[in-house]
């Protein structure tokens, strides 16, 4: 079964404190992307992946690091988070018309 | 840039009501056009796509056509059940095929 997975789900943390996202895939897609979705602004993409090593930036990158050491994974980094980070966070594997959206991940900044 | 407007919620409707959600978008070349929906607690799931004027998406009783002249994919049903309440967006796959624009959502509640 094709797959997104996104851990945690649900996150509270601290203004400062890293903390990764993780994303993970099954279908093999070369293509993987980070959005954000906040109310009233639809999803954003934070950045995207091309295939292992090649990432760039999307229309939010700020605050945000990513990196793809292997094709399955595409962690999502905050080094220092802050309250308006505060966000429900998507993971999609796939590109075009085959794009596929993990379940999110609800963070909460303090 | 592209972009999407698709109107502003949340939409309340009872069961058996008729459903029109409006969206439009401005881009330029030819863009696909897609709904997606996103269900309680959920992630995003495609509803339904058309990728050229004219086409029309249907899936789950629910049909948008792709019009180029008026620049609208509006989402419409027939007749909505407890079981639609749920968020919807418009979105745009750019020229390039590679990075989606989104609506802002529109949150549907249908009441029994």
């Amino acid at each position: 079964e094709a797959q997104v997975t996104q851990n945690p789900r649900y996150l509270i943390t601290v203004t400062g404190k890293k903390l990764t996202v993780t994303c993970s895939q099954n279908m093999n897609h070369e293509y993987m992307s980070w959005y954000r979705q906040d109310p009233g602004l639809g999803l954003r993409q934070i950045y995207y992946s091309m295939n292992v090593e090649v990432t760039d930036k999307g229309d939010v990158p700020e605050g945000y690091k990513v990196s793809r050491k292997e094709k399955r994974n595409f962690p999502l980094i905050l080094e220092s988070p802050s309250p308006n980070q505060t966000s429900l966070y998507f993971c999609a594997s796939g590109r075009g018309y085959e794009q596929y959206f993990g379940p999110g991940t609800r963070l909460t900044v303090t | 840039g592209d972009s999407v407007t698709q109107m502003e919620g949340p939409v309340t409707l009872s069961e058996e009501a008729f459903l029109t959600i409006n969206c439009t978008y401005t881009a330029t070349g030819y863009p696909s056009l897609f709904w997606y929906v996103q269900y309680p607690g959920e992630g995003l799931q495609l509803l339904l796509k058309a990728t050229k004027a004219d086409d029309k998406g249907s899936n789950k009783g629910f049909e948008a056509t792709y019009r180029k002249e008026t620049t609208s994919f509006h989402l419409e049903k027939g007749s909505v059940q407890v079981s639609d309440s749920a968020v919807y967006f418009c979105a745009l796959l750019d020229n390039y095929g590679q990075n989606f624009v989104f609506g802002p959502g529109t949150r549907l509640s249908v009441l029994p």
